[in-house]
């Protein structure tokens, strides 16, 4: 079945002990994303990738690191995490960011994140 | 900045009611038009989208959008609700502009009565 998954899905913890969200997508994507949502502002974007080893800041990049080493997964790692990036966070991707960026996203479950 | 704007963040109607869901952006050039849908407990996933020709686009479950250029719109309708349209929505637009990287509005949480 063609997905995105990432994990955990729920995660508790304290301010400042490193955490990391896999996510990875099965479909070949070259195209990959991060979204926080928050209520009332919709979802931002973290961070984005168009292919391996080429990954670019979003809107709000700020305590957030990614990698792309391969395909298939794209981590969002919070190295010191603090209570305001409580949040909501989705992984998205897509065949391509090119050809006018009018391919869908697909996205992953969500990863429920508290910090306190 | 450019700005997608949704003007209603909650809606409640009753079955068989008809509905529209507003969106605006603010940038005037050339522009992709999307309409995602979460419902509860489940993933992201697009009703529909625009990026040329009729700029009446029809989508899934009977979803149809209707881009006005000269608005800067792209409003979401659905003649006639159903429960199962519980959900919130979201509509998001890309361009040049934006490197083609979604920019999306705050979302309208639709609730529908029984």
């Amino acid at each position: 079945e063609a997905q995105v998954t990432q994990n955990p899905r729920y995660l508790i913890t304290v301010t400042g002990k490193k955490l990391t969200v896999t996510c990875s997508q099965n479909m070949n994507h070259e195209y990959m994303s991060w979204y926080r949502q928050d209520p009332g502002l919709g979802l931002r974007q973290i961070y984005y990738s168009m292919n391996v080893e080429v990954t670019d800041k979003g809107d709000v990049p700020e305590g957030y690191k990614v990698s792309r080493k391969e395909k298939r997964n794209f981590p969002l790692i919070l190295e010191s995490p603090s209570p305001n990036q409580t949040s909501l966070y989705f992984c998205a991707s897509s065949l391509s960011s090119l050809a006018g960026g009018s391919y869908e996203q697909y996205f992953g479950p969500g990863t429920r994140l508290t910090v306190t | 900045a450019q700005s997608v704007s949704q003007h209603n963040h909650h809606v409640i109607l009753s079955e068989a009611a008809s509905l529209e869901l507003g969106c605006n952006y603010s940038y005037g050039g050339t522009v992709n038009l999307f309409w995602y849908v979460q419902y509860p407990g489940q993933h992201l996933q697009l009703l529909l989208k625009y990026f040329s020709g009729d700029p009446l686009v029809k989508g899934i479950k009977g979803f149809e959008a209707e881009f006005i250029k000269s608005k800067f719109s792209f409003n979401l309708r659905k003649p006639s609700v159903q429960w199962s349209d519980t959900a919130e929505y979201f509509c998001a637009v890309n361009g040049l502009w934006s490197n083609y990287q979604l920019i999306w509005g705050a979302g309208t949480k639709l609730i529908i009565k029984p």
